[in-house]
């Protein structure tokens, strides 16, 4: 059973635009969300997370944005910038649970920013 | 660079054949994770540790695999008679804690033949 989906397997996008990677949940134990950023020959880099008491966060050109009614979080690169192609990574983790820190992913979106 | 490191980067093995990966976590990072990505999925948890203790393992961990991190630095992950399944990127993650940011390592990419 698939916890995470990230239904898009790949999104291009012109540089200067908004990029939107979208990721759904089943499971509404979950209360840590997170993006991850893979390059090729890399292991995924943290991006950014939000806990589920807020419903945005922020960290300069990205946003992410968490649906708790509708299990569902998103990614917002606003601009978008050729050194954003990559495998993004959403994840889950649930707080109150003794297995703090053991991460479900989805399947990746791969993101193209033409230049 | 003090990041997390893993070697070898890449493995070719025969099927059958037993290989061990090494996993060097940041220092003073307490937690340690390895994780299997097969093509086209995302990273799949098989087990952490938390210091020297192993605290849980995956059912995707079979009997033919085992993990050890003695003194709690370093960590090994082993696979026995390995198969052509095992065939996947296996990355290794480290944190200061539970819930706290994990960082990970490039992978050991292994192909059994």
């Amino acid at each position: 059973d698939q916890q995470v989906k990230q239904n898009s397997p790949s999104l291009s996008v012109q540089e200067g635009r908004i990029s939107i990677l979208n990721c759904d949940y089943t499971n509404s134990m979950f209360d840590y969300f997170l993006w991850y950023k893979k390059y090729p020959a890399e292991g995924p880099t943290f991006l950014i997370s939000i806990s589920s008491i807020k419903d945005k966060n922020e960290d300069g050109r990205f946003t992410v944005f968490l649906n708790k009614s509708a299990k569902h979080l998103s990614l917002h690169i606003v601009p978008s910038q050729p050194g954003d192609s990559a495998v993004y990574f959403c994840a889950v983790d649930y707080a109150g649970g003794t297995s703090y820190g053991k991460l479900t992913f989805g399947q990746g979106t791969i993101l193209t920013v033409h230049p | 660079d003090t990041g997390v490191s893993q070697n070898p980067r890449h493995k070719i093995t025969k099927r059958g054949q037993n290989v061990t990966f090494r996993c060097d976590p940041i220092s003073e990072h307490n937690r340690l994770y390895w994780y299997r990505q097969t093509l086209g999925q995302g990273p799949e948890f098989l087990t952490y540790f938390q210091n020297e203790a192993q605290l849980e393992k995956s059912r995707l961990l079979s009997d033919r695999f085992s993990a050890e991190r003695p003194k709690g630095s370093f960590s090994t992950l082993e696979i026995q008679r390995t198969e052509q399944g095992d065939s996947a990127m296996y990355l290794c993650a480290s944190s200061v804690g539970p819930g706290e940011t994990q960082y990970f390592g490039p992978g050991t990419r292994l192909l059994v033949l």
